[in-house]
């Protein structure tokens, strides 16, 4: 694998599930971010990783959960979201956070909550 | 706040030369990013620019204007496959990259 991955692709959930998005990186990289993008809306940053430590949380419902467990992997937990929460969710890694570093993206989970 | 404009769609023919306009306002700033996003597709880097001026690589260029908060890309030799989202981001004080929605080129024969 290089890279950033991400797992699921797709995923369909009801409101009252419990589901999780996985995100690794495979560059070494010690910044990891979610991202959300919504339909005829900018990219919008969610949360940043800087060496496991969340350094931003830009007012995100608490019906989203970040983990980072490690520089190279990062999780979004998600429970009782509403159908506006459906959207392309983009993980993404950089060197670290602060000064200019180019973010690699990963391909999204495509996510529609009924 | 941070506000990033850009247009929502253009359409140019291939082999043709297009401009992607966009414009900034950010509190302070760290430079200015264009990505490529395909449809389905991860956003790509493709340019970053600090100073003011042309940064050239290959069939694509990046303008950048601090004093006037406006950057563009140049795409020259249009390919079909140039057909995509092209987001503007600017890096802010705080070295947060705020995206504009995307300006989506359609690339016509």
């Amino acid at each position: 694998e290089t890279g950033v991955t991400q797992t699921p692709r797709h995923l369909v959930m009801g409101m009252t599930n419990k589901k999780s998005l996985k995100c690794e990186q495979h560059l070494g990289h010690n910044a990891m971010y979610w991202y959300k993008q919504s339909a005829k809306k900018p990219l919008e940053l969610m949360f940043v990783y800087n060496f496991k430590e969340q350094t931003e949380n830009n007012s995100v419902p608490s019906r989203f959960s970040p983990e980072c467990p490690n520089s190279s992997h990062l999780f979004l937990h998600l429970h009782t979201l509403q159908p506006e929460d459906s959207a392309l969710y983009l993980c993404a890694s950089s060197q670290d956070r602060g000064g200019y570093n180019e973010q690699f993206f990963g391909p999204g989970t495509r996510l529609t909550v009924l | 706040g941070q506000n990033i404009d850009q247009p929502t769609e253009m359409t140019a023919t291939e082999g043709a030369i297009v401009q992607i306009n966009c414009t900034y306002q950010t509190s302070g700033f760290n430079g200015l990013f264009w990505y490529q996003q395909h449809a389905g597709e991860a956003p790509t880097f493709l340019s970053y620019n600090v100073l003011d001026g042309l940064e050239e690589k290959g069939r694509f260029s990046s303008f950048l204007s601090r004093s006037k908060g406006y950057s563009y890309l140049l795409l020259k030799e249009l390919q079909m496959k140039d057909s995509a989202s092209y987001l503007c981001a600017a890096l802010d004080g705080s070295y947060q990259l705020t995206f504009g929605k995307g300006t989506k080129l359609s690339v016509i024969p």
